[in-house]
């Protein structure tokens, strides 16, 4: 049973970097894709990156100028780092696996295992 | 970057009532990608659908998918009270995933 565990700072300053990780628990670790989504208080999910165990990488567009993911293969683990924050950048921040299903010759894809989420919050 | 547009905001409903969710795409959408999940608050999303059409692992049959190209559709058959939740649509065009807005469940 694959599990996600993650953890980083809670709360920053303006301007700060944030700094989250997430481990991967009993199961492979190549041949998936893994992101970072996040969700600002009350607000819907926003998507912000994945990497594979490459170091192939993809982000969202208007995060890309700040946003760096990295993976370390021999700990089994994927980080996350956010450069400048500011107030908007607080959310709850989640790890998540992109799964893929074999289907009638086809390949479909989702999120089918989440981290617990870490809460981060940027403030002066 | 692929807009997805879930209407309506909110549907208030009775346990026992069937929910019709729509997902509507700024452009079309391979079904390969587009999955829908459900959150209750103070919890990761869980995955329900994927693929448009197939329900992921201990997903009961009361919820299931259909749709292509822009227009997609989650449908709860009969609401039980663990349905009241908000749920969110996904895709994955161009090396990007975008989520909906969402769609809140609420009890009438």
């Amino acid at each position: 049973q694959v599990q996600l565990q993650q953890w980083g700072a809670g709360l920053l300053k303006p301007s700060e970097t944030l700094s989250l990780t997430c481990a991967v628990h009993g199961g492979s670790f190549s041949g998936y894709y893994w992101s970072w989504i996040r969700q600002p208080p009350g607000k819907g999910l926003e998507w912000i990156g994945e990497i594979n165990h490459s170091g192939s990488t993809n982000y969202k567009l208007s995060l890309k100028s700040r946003v760096t993911i990295s993976v370390d293969t021999s700990k089994i683990q994927f980080s996350l780092k956010l450069n400048s924050v500011t107030a908007a950048d607080t959310a709850v921040y989640y790890c998540a696996r992109e799964y893929y299903y074999d289907s009638s010759g086809t390949r479909d894809y989702a999120f089918d295992i989440w981290g617990q989420g870490t809460m981060v919050t940027v403030s002066s | 970057e692929i807009v997805l547009t879930q209407s309506p905001g909110t549907l208030s409903l009775s346990p026992g009532e069937r929910a019709t969710l729509s997902c509507r795409a700024s452009q079309s959408v391979s079904s390969s990608y587009l999955a829908w999940y459900q959150q209750t608050p103070g919890q990761a999303p869980r995955l329900l659908i994927y693929g448009a059409s197939s329900r992921a692992t201990g997903i009961p049959d009361r919820f299931s998918g259909s749709g292509s190209g822009t227009d997609f559709t989650l449908t709860i058959s009969r609401l039980e009270p663990e349905d009241f939740a908000v749920y969110y649509c996904q895709q994955y065009g161009s090396s990007l995933w975008t989520f909906g807005q969402g769609t809140e469940v609420e009890i009438k």
